[in-house]
């Protein structure tokens, strides 16, 4: 089956920094989604990248859509402690029904 | 939060007991899923629904069973708990017209003894 799997694991970042996470997907995508969960709290949907090479910002968050549509990343600038959480990748295959399939995530801790 | 609501919050429950969790939504939207989630796991698909008494398994399907009866209304229910089942449960809708994309429920913490 669809297999999504997300690099880092956990994320240690000194405040104001840069990091990327990155999200691979065994199948091509018909589009990628991004999910954010604060400590105790439940996933919120973020974006949704669609198009082939597709880049979206939030503020301080650009995300990217791999060519393939395989791939992805999440790319925060000057990280501030509101940036701590989990980071979700997840998508639906591009032939198939609406099921996500879900990245196990890369947990962003911050120092400041 | 797109008018979910989940019940109990929190629940403690012993082995070999059957366990009912309730997701409830307030927007008539037709899809629902109900998830868990496990450290190192993500989010893993447990069965979803599409319309009232149409259901689907999902990835880890074995030892839930769900109902829904009434569109705001889908039931989970782990026949006869494990402590394999101790997990955060959270369950989603899709709105109208963008059914792949997801809002959760505030989760339920279930502690299988």
């Amino acid at each position: 089956g669809q297999q999504v799997m997300q690099i880092p694991q956990y994320q240690h970042v000194q405040e104001g920094e840069d990091f990327t996470t990155y999200c691979n997907s065994s199948t091509t995508l018909s589009n990628i989604q991004w999910y954010k969960q604060r400590p105790g709290g439940h996933p919120v949907f973020l974006i949704q990248l669609v198009k082939s090479g597709e880049v979206k910002k939030q503020k301080r968050l650009t995300f990217q859509f791999g060519e393939a549509k395989k791939n992805s990343s999440l790319h925060i600038t000057a990280t501030q402690t509101t940036d701590v959480g989990t980071y979700f990748c997840a998508g639906p295959p591009l032939y198939g029904d609406y099921k996500l399939s879900f990245g196990a995530g890369t947990t962003v801790t911050v120092r400041a | 939060d797109a008018g979910i609501t989940q019940s109990p919050r929190h629940k403690v429950t012993e082995t070999g007991t059957p366990v009912t969790l309730r997701c409830h939504q307030t927007e008539n939207h037709r899809y629902m899923y109900w998830y868990r989630q496990d450290p190192g796991h993500g989010l893993r698909l447990i069965h979803y629904s599409y319309g009232v008494k149409d259901t689907d398994k999902g990835e880890v399907s074995d030892g839930y069973s769900v109902s829904r009866s009434k569109t705001e209304d889908f039931l989970l229910t782990l026949e006869s708990a494990t402590s394999s089942q101790t997990s955060v449960y959270f369950c989603a809708i899709s709105v109208q017209g963008r059914p792949e994309t997801q809002y959760f429920g505030p989760g339920t913490r279930l502690l299988v003894l």
